[in-house]
């Protein structure tokens, strides 16, 4: 089957204004995680749902991102007023179970990378 | 917050090589993860290994959760094994991964 999917593949657009970004999970995976990547930098956590509930989101970088998970399937991440330090790759991964803590293999889709001018 | 070092930064080796990557962490963790980014940026998740041994092909990981550190082994290594190598924690109690800074590895043909 299909895997993670992510769109757009790429997003430029100018500081202050709004981007959503969509992930489609593995089709009856229940885990949905979101990271980001900044240039040549390293791995940074945002958000995980357990269907359609995020028990955590203190991992968001400030209160202009935000995530919402619908269906236990498609996941969007808003960043409003976008800023040139949110200029990342970001990266969707899902996984079967229900749990945060299992043993499940995360699957990670390739990236929508963003630019902000 | 609980920390987390990797060691090596960087590590170059011939195919064929064997290796072994070390993860440190700061606090108790109940969930340890170790991820593979190859050059073109695709990730993979390795192992889920927050206590114990498991092995997958020419990858093994160990974890000594009560001295806080994981090791990556990487046995016979080929071209494709190069990229980073990335270990995530979970503090015990919390649903946030905490990563590592990364181990770049560049195996030579």
């Amino acid at each position: 089957g299909a895997g993670v999917s992510q769109s757009p593949s790429n997003k430029v657009t100018e500081k202050g204004k709004d981007v959503e970004l969509r992930c489609d999970p593995i089709s009856g995976h229940t885990a949905l995680y979101w990271y980001r990547q900044s240039l040549g930098q390293g791995l940074e956590f945002l958000i995980y749902f357990q269907g359609n509930s995020a028990p955590d989101k203190s991992g968001l970088p400030s209160d202009r991102f935000s995530a919402e998970r619908t269906g236990g399937s498609v996941s969007t991440l808003t960043i409003q007023r976008t800023q040139q330090e949110d200029s990342a790759v970001y990266l969707c991964a899902s996984s079967l179970a229900a749990g945060f803590y299992t043993q499940e293999t995360q699957y990670f889709g390739p990236g929508t990378r963003l630019l902000v001018l | 917050g609980i920390q987390v070092e990797q060691s090596p930064p960087d590590l170059i080796l011939q195919e064929g090589a064997n290796s072994t990557l070390r993860c440190n962490f700061s606090d108790s963790v109940n969930n340890l993860q170790w991820f593979h980014q190859n050059p073109w940026g695709q990730l993979i998740n390795l192992f889920y290994i927050p206590s114990g041994t498991k092995q997958n092909g020419r990858l093994s990981a160990t974890t000594v959760a009560t001295e806080r550190y994981s090791l990556l082994y990487i046995s016979s290594s080929q071209t494709t094994d190069s990229g980073v190598y990335f270990c995530a924690v979970v503090n015990s109690g919390t649903y946030k991964y905490i990563f590592g800074t990364g181990t770049r590895l560049k195996v030579l043909a």
